[in-house]
């Protein structure tokens, strides 16, 4: 069975762009979380879908956007971005809401 | 306020010597605990969970925890740590049936032959 898959796992952006990152689940789970790794904040929550519902909602501004479609792939969109927004993005799936598989990442560069 | 703490940032130890990385919590509720392990430029890899029953688990590569709610404690040891294990491991904890984890901030380990 394919793992979670993230494309693209590389971007480069400028300031003020956007972005949309996508997640591919692994087949049969519902549930998609995203996840932001910076060297100063480590592994902050930012949403959960299940079910193309958003369940969980972390602590980030609006510019931060996510949606799951019928198939459970879900994409992640950031708007404006600023040079904090440089980070590893990662996409986690699950069957039961309890054990969490994740994908590579997505490694996104603000310039 | 729900965290977990790991308070050991960076640790060294030998090839075939015993380990132990520290993770305390805060949780108001039965929390759901699990250790991960990141290599560089890499995922999570996932290497093992507690969520009830017997407070000594075990996971993949060897490792095992132990969950002491006494001490609000869920350490991850391994007896004899091989090179390949020098990596990122974080604790998490979360809640019954949401994916929403809260990570503490990670322990590097480092590996000397």
């Amino acid at each position: 069975k394919a793992g979670v898959t993230q494309t693209p796992r590389y971007l480069i952006k400028t300031r003020g762009q956007q972005v949309t990152l996508s997640c591919s689940p692994i087949s049969g789970h519902r549930s998609v979380s995203w996840y932001q790794q910076t060297p100063g904040q480590g592994l902050q929550f930012l949403f959960e879908y299940f079910s193309e519902t958003q369940r969980n909602k972390g602590n980030f501004p609006g510019r931060f956007s996510g949606r799951q479609f019928s198939n459970s792939r879900s994409e992640m969109n950031v708007s404006t971005l600023e040079l904090g927004d440089s980070a590893l993005y990662l996409c986690a799936s699950s069957l039961d809401g309890r054990e969490q598989f994740f994908g590579p990442g997505t490694r996104l560069t603000v310039l | 306020a729900q965290s977990v703490t790991q308070p050991d940032i960076h640790i060294t130890v030998s090839e075939g010597a015993s380990l132990e990385l520290r993770c305390n919590y805060s949780y108001g509720a039965t929390p759901y605990l699990f250790w991960y392990v990141q290599s560089p430029g890499q995922g999570l890899q996932l290497l093992l969970k507690y969520f009830s029953g017997d407070t000594l688990v075990q996971g993949i590569k060897g490792f095992e925890a132990e969950f002491k709610r006494s001490q609000s404690s869920f350490n991850l040891r391994k007896p004899s740590v091989h090179w390949s294990d020098a990596a990122e491991y974080f604790c998490a904890v979360g809640p019954y049936n949401t994916d929403k984890l809260i990570f503490g901030t990670g322990t590097r380990l480092q590996v000397f032959p």
